[in-house]
């Protein structure tokens, strides 16, 4: 089983919708990170988590909330999704004083 | 603001011909530095890291990345390019430890000609 886990791989929603992306990892670290990325703008933060009680807006949180529901999953949801929120989404994990992020193998999300 | 750039979009090159990535930086401080693959379909790989120590940092895949601090760069380097190479190359800089917030360059994309 991979290290870091996200389900699904593939969802097209349509505008309006909830959805949530899911991310469960097996490394033990405490930290958890979602990430989007988008042609030509590289990977950007939208949230992180330092542990289940401490959770931190990224750079482009706007439209979307997160769910720490366990020192292991580490959920993004989309209340009223939107078709410009279309991307590939990443979750990565690292562990405290290791810099070795390990990443998932991504959400592709289509809204249409 | 701190801020990663790679000024080359998409790279074409040979196989067997050798390779460099370029990656600067936006930072008053030393960054801990990072490259990482994304072959299609698949998530980030980490090739390499620096973060302080012998400028010139080896990683997997044999490629290596050179840290500059007076060019504020850390390009990435191959001697010989293989096709299964051919992916997108992210740089990043994690520039604070205390808000351990990772920014990545927008990429470039490695073609391979046989």
């Amino acid at each position: 089983d991979a290290d870091v886990t996200q389900t699904p791989r593939n969802r097209i929603t349509k505008t309006g919708k909830r959805i949530m992306l899911e991310c469960s990892q097996t490394k033990g670290h405490d930290r958890m990170y979602w990430y989007r990325q988008d042609p030509g703008l590289g990977l950007r933060l939208i949230y992180y988590s330092f542990d289940v009680k401490d959770i931190n807006k990224g750079e482009i949180s706007d439209g979307y909330s997160v769910s720490r529901q366990a020192q292991a999953k580490f959920s993004l949801s989309l209340e009223s999704a939107i078709p410009n929120q279309t991307a590939l989404y990443f979750c990565a994990t690292r562990g405290t004083g290791d810099y070795g992020y390990t990443f998932g193998s991504g959400t592709r999300l289509t809204v249409v | 603001a701190q801020s990663v750039t790679q000024p080359d979009i998409h790279i074409t090159v040979s196989e067997g011909a050798s390779l460099e990535l370029r990656c600067n930086y936006s930072y008053g401080a030393t960054p801990y530095l990072f490259w990482y693959v994304q072959s299609p379909g698949q998530g980030l790989q980490l090739l390499l890291k620096y973060f302080s120590g012998d400028t010139l940092v080896q990683g997997i895949k044999g490629f290596e990345a050179e840290f500059k601090r007076s060019q504020s760069s850390f390009n990435l380097r191959k001697p010989s390019v293989h096709w299964s190479d051919a992916a997108e190359y992210f740089c990043a800089v994690v520039v604070s430890y205390n808000t351990d917030k990772l920014i990545f360059g927008t990429g470039t994309r490695l073609q391979v000609f046989p």
